[in-house]
């Protein structure tokens, strides 16, 4: 089955700056790549997803990378704030079979003032 | 719209008892899920259904059962609960097909002594 990679664990910048998470993915047929945030206590929720025929999303201040040669997608946040610290999850599916998400191990963010 | 409902929020059980988690969602989903999220492991796939009447295993389905007797409902069950499922437990909808944004519930907070 599919098996995501997240990196790093634990980002901390400084307020202003800009912050990166990576992921890995294995399964070449996987074709959806969406990000989840979670604050401390609530729930998932959705904050931007890419899909494999298309190589960069933007939405304000994010952004979603995919190299689908490499099998790797990035969450780049720009002009970080306080309110960006949070748990964020990268995850996987592919067409067909109830678009089962398999999730990254989660990164968590701490903006500093 | 409630959304995505789960109960209950918080649950204690010895080893050995049995319990059931209720999932309801009003938003006339047909895809459910249940996921546990446990320290830097992420989220875990547990079961789901891609309709009424229809269940499937996920990535760690073993001491877990579920039922989505009733479109709207979807229901996880542990037999004979072990202290390997203490855990966070989240619900999960969406619409049918690919990139279809999940909505979780607001979790469950589960402890098994």
């Amino acid at each position: 089955g599919e098996n995501v990679e997240q990196h790093p664990s634990t980002l901390s910048v400084q307020e202003g700056d800009s912050a990166v998470i990576k992921c890995t993915y294995s399964d070449s047929a996987s074709n959806y790549f969406p990000w989840y945030k979670q604050e401390l206590g609530k729930r998932p929720q959705l904050i931007i997803d890419i899909r494999s025929n298309v190589g960069e999303k933007k939405d304000q201040r994010i952004a979603v990378t995919l190299n689908k040669t490499a099998k790797h997608f990035s969450l780049h946040i720009t002009e970080t704030q306080p309110e960006d610290s949070a748990v964020y999850f990268c995850a996987a599916s592919k067409a067909g079979g109830g678009n089962k998400l398999t999730f990254g191990t989660g990164t968590q963010l701490k903006v500093e003032l | 719209n409630a959304g995505v409902t789960q109960t209950p929020k918080f649950r204690v059980l010895k080893t050995g008892q049995s319990m059931t988690l209720l999932c309801a969602q009003d938003m006339n989903h047909e895809y459910m899920y249940w996921y546990r999220q446990d320290p830097g492991m992420g989220l875990r796939l547990i079961h789901y259904s891609v309709g009424e009447g229809t269940t499937a295993k996920g990535e760690v389905p073993d001491g877990y059962n579920v039922s989505r007797l009733k479109k709207q409902n979807f229901l996880l069950g542990l037999e004979s609960a072990a202290p390997s499922q203490t855990s966070v437990y989240f619900c999960a909808s969406s619409y049918q097909g690919l990139d279809e944004k999940l909505f979780f519930g607001s979790g469950t907070q589960l402890s098994v002594l």
